[in-house]
C-alpha cells in the first residue's frame, strides 16, 4: 500500500496551538483527511482537503497542504484537554475509492 | 440519525471458534470496509465491498471472510484460521466515487479466551 507517515506523539499545554504533521507518497491522491479517535471509539472525521487546495480553515482547525513536498499538517488553535486523542491522516487514491491511513499521532494536552 | 452500528462492542473467542462481527449502516452508502487496528498502529484493510454481492480482499484478508447480501449490512467472520485475532475491528462506509470520506462505526474489540 501507499506510505502515510506521522510522528507518534505530541504533547502541548492547554491554550497553545498544536501542529500535527503527515507525509504521503501517492501523487494521484484526490482528498486528504484528518480523523480523531478517542479511547475505545471509532474514527471521527474532522476535516478534509481536496488535493488542488493549499489551505482549509474550519473554526479552530487549519489544514495546510504542500503538494510539492507531499506534506499535510493539521493545526489546532487554542488546544483544549478535550482535544487529547489520536489523530489520523489518510489519503484517498483517485478513482479507486481506496484509503491509506497513517499510524496516528497521540496528542496529549496538559492542563 | 444516520450512522454505522457495530455489534457487539466486546467479543471473546475460544480457540478453534469462528465469530461474526456485525456492521449495519443506514446512510445509504454503496461501499463498506473492514479494518483491523492493533495498538500503536494504523488501520489495515481486511475486506471491502463497493456494491451488493461483490467484495474484494484488502491487505490482510487471510483468516477472515465477509458477505454483502444487503446494502446495509457487511458482516465480518473471524475464522479459526486467523491465529492472532485479538484486535480492535472498525467498520466504515462511504459513497462510491470521488473519494468521499469514510464514516466509521464505534468498533468491536475481540479478545481470545
Amino acid at each position: 500500500g501507499e506510505d502515510v507517515e506521522q510522528s507518534l506523539f505530541l504533547s502541548v499545554r492547554e491554550g497553545d496551538s498544536s501542529v500535527i504533521n503527515c507525509t504521503y507518497t501517492d501523487s494521484s491522491s484526490t482528498y486528504l483527511y484528518w480523523y480523531k479517535q478517542e479511547p475505545g471509539a471509532g474514527l471521527q472525521l474532522l476535516t478534509y482537503i481536496f488535493s488542488n487546495m493549499d489551505m482549509k480553515q474550519d473554526q479552530r482547525l487549519t489544514v495546510l497542504l504542500n503538494k510539492k513536498d507531499k506534506h499535510l499538517s493539521l493545526r489546532i488553535a487554542d488546544t483544549q484537554t478535550g482535544d487529547s486523542a489520536i489523530y489520523f491522516c489518510a489519503e484517498g487514491i483517485y478513482n479507486f475509492n481506496k484509503f491509506y491511513f497513517g499510524s496516528g499521532t497521540k496528542l496529549n494536552v496538559k492542563p | 440519525d444516520g450512522g454505522i452500528t457495530q455489534s457487539p462492542k466486546y467479543l471473546f473467542r475460544k480457540e478453534g471458534q469462528n465469530v461474526t462481527l456485525s456492521c449495519e449502516q443506514n446512510l445509504n452508502h454503496d461501499a463498506m470496509y473492514w479494518y483491523r487496528q492493533d495498538p500503536g498502529q494504523g488501520l489495515r484493510l481486511i475486506y471491502y465491498s463497493q456494491i451488493v454481492n461483490d467484495f474484494q480482499k484488502g491487505d490482510i484478508a487471510e483468516g477472515y471472510s465477509v458477505s454483502r447480501e444487503k446494502k446495509e449490512s457487511f458482516p465480518l467472520t473471524v475464522t479459526s484460521a486467523q491465529k492472532n485475532p485479538t484486535a480492535f475491528y472498525l467498520c466504515a462506509s462511504n459513497t462510491r466515487g470521488g473519494n468521499q470520506p469514510q464514516h466509521f462505526g464505534d468498533g468491536t474489540r475481540l479478545s481470545i479466551l
